[in-house]
């Protein structure tokens, strides 16, 4: 168990539809990293928050968009749906408090099927 | 961005034998090297890294090595286990970018 959690663990709608998915970091970590995985693209980070401010954008599409809140737990919203947004979401933190080198830790991943 | 390949997509070994996997990357500029294990319906998990000022790190079976001239990196797994058996990623990032760039990841199966 490497202490991060997510909510929820699988998420089935509609193509158009909006869902809201949820990251709880490690305690003490700063940083939280979204990463998409895809059988086609593999793991594609999306986005980092870094204490509560966004550190860094990767292929994040527009129709995404995350925050990270005061007690550092963080929430990734995605919206107008499609069919090829059918992924698994992984959430990961580190600590990032000025070490050069920061090692993300991953959580258990909410499976998204859109239909 | 960096882009990280990583061979074979597929390794077979038999239980006790050891397994090899190769990363390449491209951004001369990257010096942090993770490799995480993923088991069936479970997130990664980190199970080693190794930074760029060195050319060698191991922990019981597992052990990594980086020719930075050439922009590869292997993990080395000794002995193997049936408890082995997963997908591996390796990846890589850099100072003040602390995203992670991601090989396609290799299944190992560990034939008892």
């Amino acid at each position: 168990d490497s202490g991060v959690t997510q909510t929820p663990k699988h998420l089935i709608t509609a193509t158009g539809q909006r869902v809201t998915l949820r990251c709880s970091p490690r305690s003490g970590d700063l940083s939280v990293y979204w990463y998409q995985q895809s059988l086609d693209q593999g793991l594609q980070f999306l986005i980092q928050y870094y204490n509560g401010e966004e550190r860094a954008k990767g292929n994040i599409l527009e129709r995404f968009s995350a925050q990270q809140f005061p007690d550092l737990h963080s929430e990734l919203n995605l919206s107008s749906l499609e069919l090829g947004d059918s992924a698994l979401y992984f959430c990961a933190s580190s600590v990032d408090r000025g070490a050069i080198y920061n090692e993300q830790f991953f959580g258990p991943g909410t499976r998204l099927t859109v239909l | 961005g960096e882009n990280v390949e990583q061979h074979p997509s597929t390794l077979s070994v038999q239980e006790g034998d050891s397994a090899v996997i190769k990363c390449t990357y491209s951004d001369s500029a990257s010096n942090y090297f993770p490799w995480y294990k993923q088991e069936l319906g479970k997130g990664p998990q980190l199970i080693i890294d190794i930074r760029s000022n060195v050319g060698e790190k191991k922990d019981q079976r597992i052990a990594v090595t980086l020719n930075k001239t050439a922009k590869h990196f292997s993990l080395h797994i000794t002995e193997t286990q049936p408890e082995d058996s997963a997908v591996y990623f390796c990846a890589a990032s850099k100072d003040g970018n602390n995203r992670l760039a991601f090989g396609k990841g290799n299944q190992v199966v560990v034939i008892p």
